[in-house]
């Protein structure tokens, strides 16, 4: 167990539809990262938030967004869905978002759009 | 697009057997970690070496990093089925906040 928790596991919706994934971070981190995996993309980071504030940007769709709030928990919100969203999305924490930091991944959210 | 590709994509070896899995990577870095990932659950984290140092051991893993070469390798010694699983080594640059960029990954099988 990493100590970083994802809700929920499993989604299910249908295209066109918004949805909204929680992570909470290890306890102390300040740092949460975002990644999707998918089968022909492969794990690809989307955007990491330090201390509330985001970092850095990476493939991260303009129908998606996120933020971290002052509880330092985190939401990535996907919007407009399509099947091409359906993937695995995860959330991963580090201390200080430093290059020394270990980044330590939560369980993942299966999302799956029909 | 992915920085590093791994090499095999597919491994199958026997218990006890060593497994040895290579990572090449595109620009520069100042970290390469690796992780395993059981059949479509979580990335477990194994091992951090960064950019000024050659080799790391993680009880039976060893990794080495070549950044002439931009290469790394991690080998499982005295592998058991427990190790059957999807290994990613992860490439961070600070300049971009420190996110990972992955490879495709190594799929092993051990067999008992």
């Amino acid at each position: 167990d990493s100590g970083v928790t994802q809700t929920p596991k499993h989604l299910i919706t249908a295209t066109g539809q918004r949805v909204t994934l929680r992570c909470s971070p290890r306890s102390g981190d300040l740092s949460v990262y975002w990644y999707q995996q998918s089968l022909d993309q492969g794990l690809q980071f989307l955007i990491q938030y330090y201390n509330g504030e985001e970092r850095a940007k990476g493939n991260i769709l303009e129908r998606f967004s996120a933020q971290q709030f002052p509880d330092l928990h985190s939401e990535l919100n996907l919007s407009s869905l399509e099947l091409g969203d359906s993937a695995l999305y995860f959330c991963a924490s580090s201390p200080w978002g430093r290059d020394t930091d270990t980044q330590y991944f939560g369980p993942g959210t299966r999302l799956t759009v029909l | 697009s992915q920085q590093g590709e791994e090499d095999p994509q597919a491994l199958s070896i026997q218990e006890g057997e060593n497994a040895t899995m290579n990572c090449s990577y595109k620009t520069s870095i100042n970290n390469l970690q690796w992780y395993r990932q059981n059949s479509g659950r979580g990335l477990v984290h194994l091992i951090l070496i960064r950019s000024n140092e050659r080799e790391k051991h993680s009880g039976r893993l060893r990794v080495t990093l070549d950044t002439s070469k931009k290469s790394s390798s991690l080998l499982i010694t005295a592998s058991r089925a427990a190790d059957t699983a999807s290994y990613f080594c992860a490439t961070g640059a600070e300049a971009a906040g420190n996110k990972l960029t992955f490879g495709g990954g190594t799929r092993v099988l051990v067999k008992p």
